[in-house]
């Protein structure tokens, strides 16, 4: 596609249900990269992949989250149990593996856990 | 860690007159540099990037860096702010050796007065 897709555009979930979150990346792209926006806390890297290799996952910040990226295209970036701390915006980020043309960041996900 | 820091968390210009906008990193080989914006409700925008060469690179909308490595800093300037600059900038950087991650400042909130 013409740029990073992320959906839903914003989601509001129970404390404690499980959330799912999309990201397709520009095609051609092999690397992908979600981050967690949040007041007070900025913008923290959640994980990282790149091609076929293992991805880093050294963001998590709990075993609650986990994500995937299937056939290196989209990925889902899955919460489970939520928490209000969860709550914030996640963006999703693909580039070229060279960096050549820097990162482009969808408009991200606004979870707000009730 | 390795560290980026933007040290004003505020700024507040009259339309007209010029912006700087700062950004240090924590010591390392050069790193791959970046300045994003963010309007209200939407994504970042790449600005503009530095990997190497020319030390003053030109972006988009008028915005232009200068990496100085004596000072670690890759500070943002525009010569003329114009009212639709109101928005908030991160100085993102990509540390040698720690693969594509990019590291984010805490940014700076630009205010302009007409």
């Amino acid at each position: 596609g013409a740029g990073v897709s992320q959906s839903p555009s914003n989601k509001v979930t129970e404390k404690g249900k499980d959330v799912e979150l999309r990201c397709d990346p520009i095609s051609g792209h092999t690397a992908l990269y979600w981050y967690r926006q949040s007041l007070g806390q900025g913008l923290e890297f959640l994980i990282y992949f790149q091609g076929n290799s293992a991805p880093d996952k050294s963001g998590l910040p709990s075993d609650r989250f986990s994500a995937e990226r299937t056939g290196g295209s989209v990925s889902t970036l899955t919460i489970q149990r939520t928490q209000q701390e969860d709550s914030a915006v996640y963006l999703c980020a693909s580039s070229p593996r060279g960096l050549s043309g820097g990162y482009t960041f969808g408009s991200g996900t606004r979870l707000t856990v009730v | 860690a390795q560290s980026v820091t933007q040290p004003d968390i505020h700024i507040t210009v009259s339309e007209g007159a010029s912006l700087e906008l700062r950004c240090n990193y924590s010591y390392g080989a050069t790193p791959y540099l970046f300045w994003y914006v963010q309007s209200p409700g939407q994504g970042l925008q790449l600005l503009l990037k530095y990997f190497s060469g020319d030390t003053l690179v030109q972006g988009i909308k008028g915005f232009e860096a200068e990496f100085k490595r004596s000072q670690s800093s890759f500070n943002l300037r525009k010569p003329s702010v114009h009212w639709s600059d109101a928005a908030e900038y991160f100085c993102a950087v990509v540390f040698t050796g720690g693969g594509n991650k990019l590291t984010f400042g805490t940014g700076t909130q630009l205010k302009v007065e007409l």
